[in-house]
């Protein structure tokens, strides 16, 4: 079964600062990878996504994740934080490839990291 | 600015009463996920939906949770009776298959519910 981690419950970082989350997963083939992230009070957004192919991926809000197969990692960073960027952010993983097909296209969650910026 | 939409935002309710959340995937959006969000369970998937039918639902408590697609710009969870425990946020999600596409999920702002 897949199943992600992300140890980091709750990080602080001065804003400008860079950050980097995150993620582990365990998967027994190459997985779609995700990152979302939720502003207090709203839903979920997808920030970036990796299928293939190069292996450090660009997102929106200026974040961008890093594949590493070997570490079974998808870290995400973002080089100077802003205020806004406080919210929980969330890594998934979804089968790809051979295991997928139609009805089992399910992201498992991590369990969140909370992201607090000091002024 | 396609959104998908969820209402009611906030419910309270007494238990045993029964709960009905809608919610309005983004148009021409072939697939509707329904999720529950809980501070000690994190993040669940209750069930899901492709061209209105139901793919998986296991997820849901069956005695007391159901969900419906009524049309391709309504999905509906009702939970009845309510309980206590039932308590959470529960988010709509669309997306756009075929193979990925529905990974790239779509979430409506939530519905906060509380039994009491």
């Amino acid at each position: 079964a897949q199943s992600v981690t992300q140890p980091d419950i709750h990080i602080t970082v001065s804003e400008g600062a860079s950050l980097e989350l995150r993620c582990n997963y365990s998967y027994g083939a190459t997985p779609y990878l995700f990152w979302y992230v939720q502003s207090p009070g709203q839903g979920l957004q997808l920030l970036l996504k990796y299928f293939s192919g190069d292996t450090l991926v660009q997102g929106i809000k200026g974040f961008e994740a890093e594949f590493k197969r070997s570490q079974s990692s998808f870290n995400l960073r973002k080089p100077s934080v802003h205020w806004s960027d406080a919210a929980e952010y969330f890594c998934a993983v979804g089968p790809f490839g051979p295991a997928f097909n139609f009805g089992n296209e399910k992201l498992t969650f991590g369990t969140g990291t909370r992201l607090t910026i000091i002024p | 600015d396609a959104r998908v939409t969820q209402t009611p935002r906030h419910k309270v309710t007494e238990m045993g009463q029964e709960v009905t959340m809608r919610c309005q995937p983004i148009l021409g959006h072939n697939t509707v996920f329904w999720y529950r969000q809980t501070m000690m369970q994190g993040l669940e998937l209750l069930a899901y939906f492709r061209n209105r039918a139901p793919l998986d639902d296991s997820g849901m408590p069956k005695d007391r949770f159901s969900a419906e697609m009524p049309d391709a710009t309504l999905a509906t969870l009702k939970i009845q009776p309510s309980e206590p425990r039932d308590s959470a946020v529960y988010f709509c999600a669309s997306g756009l298959a075929p193979q990925g596409g529905a990974y790239e999920q779509y979430f409506g702002p939530g519905t906060r519910l509380t039994v009491t």
